[in-house]
């Protein structure tokens, strides 16, 4: 499948502090970008996504970012809450638009 | 309200036995998947379906099959479970590049 690599694996960061999480692919036919969030034992869960003909998009305190000539996104979450502390995953769909290939996953963990 | 529905939340099997994944989705979708997810690896796909009786391999399909008779039923089929295929599995489902929608997962536990 098509690489999508994510970067930090572990991410600890103070309450109301911010957090920054990135990601590149690989297949430059990628246009579809969401962003998971998993909580300990729960399904992951769709908190923003993106396409390739928008830059950036914001919602309250989430943001995504992103640079198709370098073939990298980030998710940006503002003014961080312990309730923000999950595993955070990116994904890019394939080149037949299908599939979603996945990262291996941020694992936030802000503290009081 | 979207649901994806997996037949088992946890389920121990033993090496060899043939093993039926099940997913149920009500939303009408016309992609579904099934994906692993083990420590560190993130979420690796097996396979996907974007139509009824169709399949695509994904990353990992080896030891794997699947079958999709109807629309709103995907099914994983471990052909004779290993204690390597121990691991959480987590089918989705959507329209093409949009949300997509995760069951619950299953733990199974080969012994």
């Amino acid at each position: 499948g098509e690489n999508v690599e994510q970067h930090p694996s572990t991410l600890s960061v103070q309450e109301g502090d911010s957090a920054v999480i990135k990601c590149t692919y690989s297949d430059s036919a990628s246009n579809y970008f969401p962003w998971y969030k998993q909580e300990l034992g729960k399904r992951p869960q769709l908190i923003i996504d993106i396409r390739s003909n928008v830059g950036e998009k914001k919602d309250q305190r989430i943001a995504v970012t992103l640079n198709k000539t370098a073939k990298h996104f980030s998710l940006h979450i503002t003014e961080t809450q312990p309730e923000d502390s999950a595993v955070y995953f990116c994904a890019a769909n394939s080149r037949s638009g299908y599939a979603l290939n996945f990262g291996k996953g941020t694992s936030l963990l802000v503290t009081p | 309200d979207v649901k994806v529905t997996q037949s088992s939340r946890y389920l121990v099997k033993r090496t060899g036995e043939k093993v039926f994944l099940e997913c149920v989705q009500d939303m009408d979708h016309e992609n579904m998947f099934w994906y692993r997810q083990d420590p560190g690896l993130g979420l690796r796909l097996i396979y996907f379906s974007y139509d009824v009786k169709m399949k695509e391999k994904g990353d990992i399909p080896e030891g794997y099959s699947v079958s999709r008779e109807k629309k709103e039923r995907f099914s994983l089929i471990l052909e004779s479970a290993s204690t390597n295929q121990t691991s959480m599995y987590l089918c989705a489902s959507n329209f093409m590049n949009t949300e997509a929608f995760f069951g619950q997962g299953t733990r199974l536990t080969v012994v």
